[in-house]
């Protein structure tokens, strides 16, 4: 079963624009990752954020968490064509075996 | 590359039949995990082994589902008696520990198709 869900399941965008997605969880959290996924092949790690942080930044990825809430949300700034792909937010429990979200497909339009 | 490689890429096979699928993960990493993901169930863990130390079977699915790590090195998961819900891509990944909060390094994935 699913930690928690995302949301939009989908997400369309024009170039440059940002593109922002949220992801919700139901337990407590070590710590929070956010995951890119490409033609529903192998996952690319973007970004964690620990339980005791409440934003981080990559280049042109902003996290955020609230653990009040239980979630979190991704931003993309800028989005260029080749951000199409899907995101996938993943708790980490006990041994680090991770917990995924349903995913945000996003697409670029050029 | 270096990277975590599984094999193979694309899988057809009768219902009924037993798969193996193999994944070879970055040298010197001690944890290997496996990941399955369907359209139904979403990404979902299924195992995951670390050094010499039991593996954590909890996300299997049935009894139909093994997997074992022979060397501390490359994995196998087998799939008996395959059935047509078993159709998913079957992801691997690996981590030099298990720390949580550990970043995984994901393989490309073998896509299992049960006719």
């Amino acid at each position: 079963s699913q930690q928690g869900e995302e949301d939009p399941q989908a997400l369309s965008i024009q170039e440059g624009e940002n593109a922002t997605m949220n992801c919700s969880y139901k337990t407590s959290i070590n710590n929070l990752q956010w995951y890119r996924q490409n033609s529903g092949r192998g996952l690319v790690h973007l970004i964690l954020i620990r339980s005791n942080e409440r934003e981080k930044h990559s280049g042109r990825l902003r996290v955020t968490l609230d653990t009040s809430k239980k979630s979190s949300s991704l931003l993309i700034t800028a989005s260029r064509a080749a951000d199409t792909a899907s995101y996938f937010c993943a708790t980490g429990v006990a041994g680090n075996k991770l917990t995924f979200g349903g995913g945000t497909r996003v697409l670029v339009k050029p | 590359g270096a990277g975590v490689s599984q094999s193979p890429s694309n899988k057809v096979t009768e219902k009924g039949k037993d798969v193996e699928l193999r994944c070879d993960p970055i040298s010197g990493h001690t944890a290997l995990y496996w990941y399955r993901q369907s359209l139904g169930q979403g990404l979902e863990f299924l195992i995951y082994f670390q050094g010499n130390s039991a593996p954590d079977k909890s996300g299997l699915p049935s009894d139909r589902f093994s997997a074992e790590r022979t060397g501390g090195s490359v994995s196998t998961l087998t799939i008996q008696r395959t059935q047509q819900e078993d159709s998913a891509v079957y992801l691997c990944a690996s981590s030099p520990t298990p720390t949580s909060g550990e970043t995984q390094y994901f393989g490309p994935g073998t896509r299992l198709l049960v006719l």
